[in-house]
């Protein structure tokens, strides 16, 4: 079955660090690819996609994902962390218009 | 243009008790989608609708029903709410872009608590 695993269901990063948060994806056929991103008491919002047109893929805030199709994974990061960047980001697969599978979830902590 | 509303914010319920969940979309899209969000298990489909006047069970849809009653409009019912349909729930509307993708847009959610 296809499937979505965010490795790290909490991560914690001091403010300035990197940011890596982690998808791997199982597909038989190449897939599109989005991160969400869910700041508290509010719905998702689209932070950045993979459509096949580059597998570099810059999204909003400096969030950016790089696809790896030899490793299944859509691995996001982001150079410097910021207090603002706290939320919950879940990894999906577009597979058809009823289709969409999430991850369930990487919630991000920034340390002061 | 406001997006994805819904209502209410909050509820409630004694086990038993029904309601229906309000979900309203201003971007004209074709495809209506309600979610729930449990507990590191990302997100569920309960049922979704393709076009005004259809619509199709999803992953989770025991102890639901929808209704879409326009274009805007897409509704959820719980008929005899239950402890275990405690959980926060998301309508989504989507259109397919040019590039052929699902784009979903989200609503600010409805926590449901059953007592």
């Amino acid at each position: 079955a296809q499937s979505v695993t965010q490795l790290g269901s909490h991560v914690s990063v001091s403010e300035g660090a990197l940011v890596l948060l982690r998808c791997n994806y199982s597909s038989s056929v190449p897939p599109y690819l989005f991160w969400y991103v869910q700041y508290p008491n509010q719905g998702l919002q689209l932070l950045l996609k993979y459509t096949s047109a580059a597998t570099l893929v810059k999204g909003i805030n400096g969030f950016e994902a790089e696809f790896k199709k030899s490793e299944t994974s859509f691995h996001l990061t982001k150079p410097s962390a910021h207090m603002s960047d706290a939320a919950e980001y879940f990894c999906a697969v577009i597979l058809s218009a009823s289709k969409i599978i999430f991850g369930s979830g990487t919630r991000l902590s920034i340390r002061p | 243009n406001a997006g994805v509303t819904q209502t209410p914010k909050f509820q409630v319920l004694k086990t038993g008790q029904s309601m229906t969940l309000q979900c309203a979309q201003d971007m004209n899209h074709n495809s209506m989608y309600w979610y729930r969000q449990d507990p590191g298990m990302g997100l569920r489909l309960i049922y979704y609708s393709a076009s005004e006047g259809t619509t199709d069970k999803g992953e989770v849809p025991n102890g639901y029903n929808v209704s879409r009653l326009n274009k805007r409009e897409f509704s959820l019912r719980l008929e005899s709410a239950a402890p275990s349909q405690t959980s926060v729930y998301f309508c989504a509307s989507s259109t397919w872009t040019a590039l052929g993708y699902n784009e979903q847009f989200f609503g600010p959610g409805t926590r449901l608590t059953v007592l």
